[in-house]
């Protein structure tokens, strides 16, 4: 079984949507959790980290369901400009690894 | 800082050669990983050095790939001899300390295909 499975997509939304992407984890253990954004043909980035309480940066909110194990990102009134792929990432009950799922396509259209 | 550095940055070889892929960490960044990604299988985790010394190798796929990090600001990987199966784009990574909430910093990549 995989470290983090994700719904690969394509999500197609028109802008100003709002878009939800989940994603499960294995390892129970696990301690931390994040978003990346990956552009087309280019490196992954940071997001954001995912707390327990939840957090909320700008149009975006970031939950976490440790009893289910599951991640969520939540994208309100989409621009063109969140079309990339998100990549949810749990960082291992150790600290030292990252496993990253292999993301979700959003494209955000006119 | 400049950020992780890879290079070259696209690599075409033929079946059969060497490929040494480079990377430069951030300065002061003590673990450096090297990903690789395709459309199937998407990022997998190959190797992950801490302080130089390589933790745990076992995502590297085959005897074939081999990673060194002579000292704390270059690491290389190398596939010998390389197939076309091969053919990804290889990360490389950085990240400082140990703790739970570090960001993991990627170069641009190096896009590797073997014909």
């Amino acid at each position: 079984r995989k470290e983090v499975e994700q719904d690969p997509g394509p999500f197609n939304v028109p802008e100003g949507a709002t878009v939800a992407f989940n994603c499960t984890y294995s390892n129970s253990a696990s301690q931390s959790f994040f978003w990346y954004r990956q552009d087309c043909r280019k490196e992954p980035k940071l997001l954001m980290s995912v707390y327990s309480s939840g957090n909320e940066d700008g149009r975006f909110t970031a939950q976490l369901n440790r009893a289910s194990q599951y991640i969520s990102l939540l994208i309100r009134d989409s621009k063109l400009s969140d079309s990339a792929t998100y990549l949810c990432v749990v960082n291992s009950n150790t600290g030292n690894q990252f496993y990253f799922g292999t993301g979700t396509s959003l494209t955000v259209i006119p | 800082d400049a950020g992780v550095i890879q290079s070259p940055r696209h690599e075409v070889t033929e079946m059969g050669q060497e490929v040494t892929l480079r990377c430069k960490p951030i300065s002061g960044h003590d673990y450096l990983f090297w990903y690789r990604q395709t459309m199937m299988r998407g990022l997998e985790l190959l190797i992950y050095f801490n302080n130089n010394v390589p933790i745990d190798d076992s995502g590297m796929p085959e005897d074939r790939f081999s990673a060194k990090m002579p000292n704390a600001s270059f690491s290389t990987l190398k596939i010998q001899p390389s197939e076309p199966r091969d053919s990804a784009v290889y990360f490389c990574a950085s990240s400082m300390g140990q703790g739970f909430w570090t960001e993991a910093f990627f170069g641009q990549g190096t896009r590797l295909t073997v014909v």
